[in-house]
């Protein structure tokens, strides 16, 4: 199953560098997330794009910095991090109808393991 | 707010039975059940969207009490691939769109 795919796979960076994870979805949804997950937490809630507009900012920090050029794509831009921000970012995207998440299941890709150093 | 998961972890043998539970404090429009193997994406498992549903997935079922706010997941005859972590989404009544995560069953099944 490659319907949603994450690049990089593995990223390491230091605390001054830029760097983005692309996400891309194969399923022809209209709804597209990123989540962060971080060990013996819960899944985070980042941004919300619906139609390629953003319909959420779960309060995240600005040296975070989505873009979502098409319904297709995804990306999330980082700059200045912390070693606190080293966790799994997971992507996924999902069909919205009538604007309810439980019109469809979200499809995760396999992430990003990001270490910050 | 995120729902709770108990029990946090459980250790089974092949052919043993399990219960995961999730509970939110807010009135839900529907409860999603997915497993985690390490290193790999979360797949999905189910939807449940009416109070009292059950469903049911080989022999990994669920039911979704509305007025108790509460989900259970039930493994039956557990199997070594049900091994994983497994999560809880819940879709609030006054949150149409998200899905609040709850922190995850780890289950692992033993031969």
């Amino acid at each position: 199953e490659t319907g949603v795919t994450q690049t990089p796979r593995h990223l390491v960076m230091g605390m001054t560098n830029k760097k983005s994870l692309k996400c891309e979805q194969h399923l022809g949804h209209n709804a597209m997330y990123w989540y962060k997950q971080s060990a013996k937490k819960p899944l985070e809630l980042m941004f919300v794009y619906s139609l390629e507009e953003r319909v959420e900012n779960n309060s995240v920090p600005s040296r975070f910095s989505p873009e979502c050029p098409n319904s297709s794509h995804l990306f999330l831009h980082l700059h200045t991090l912390q070693p606190e921000d080293s966790a799994l970012y997971l992507c996924a995207s999902s069909q919205l109808r009538g604007g309810r998440a439980s019109t469809d299941t979200q499809y995760f890709g396999p992430g990003t393991r990001l270490t910050v150093l | 707010q995120q729902p709770v998961q108990s029990p946090q972890a459980v250790i089974l043998r092949e052919g043993e039975d399990a219960v995961i539970n999730c509970s939110s404090s807010k009135a839900l429009y529907s409860v999603h059940w997915y497993r985690q193997k390490h290193g790999e994406a979360p797949i999905f498992l189910m939807i449940l969207l009416k109070g009292g549903e059950q469903k049911g997935h080989d022999k990994i079922s669920a039911s979704f009490n509305e007025k108790k706010q509460q989900s259970s997941l039930y493994l039956t005859a557990s199997q070594l691939s049900y091994s994983g972590t497994y999560f809880c989404g819940t879709e609030k009544v006054l949150d149409d769109y998200k899905l609040s995560f709850g922190a995850g069953t780890t289950v692992t099944v033993r031969a």
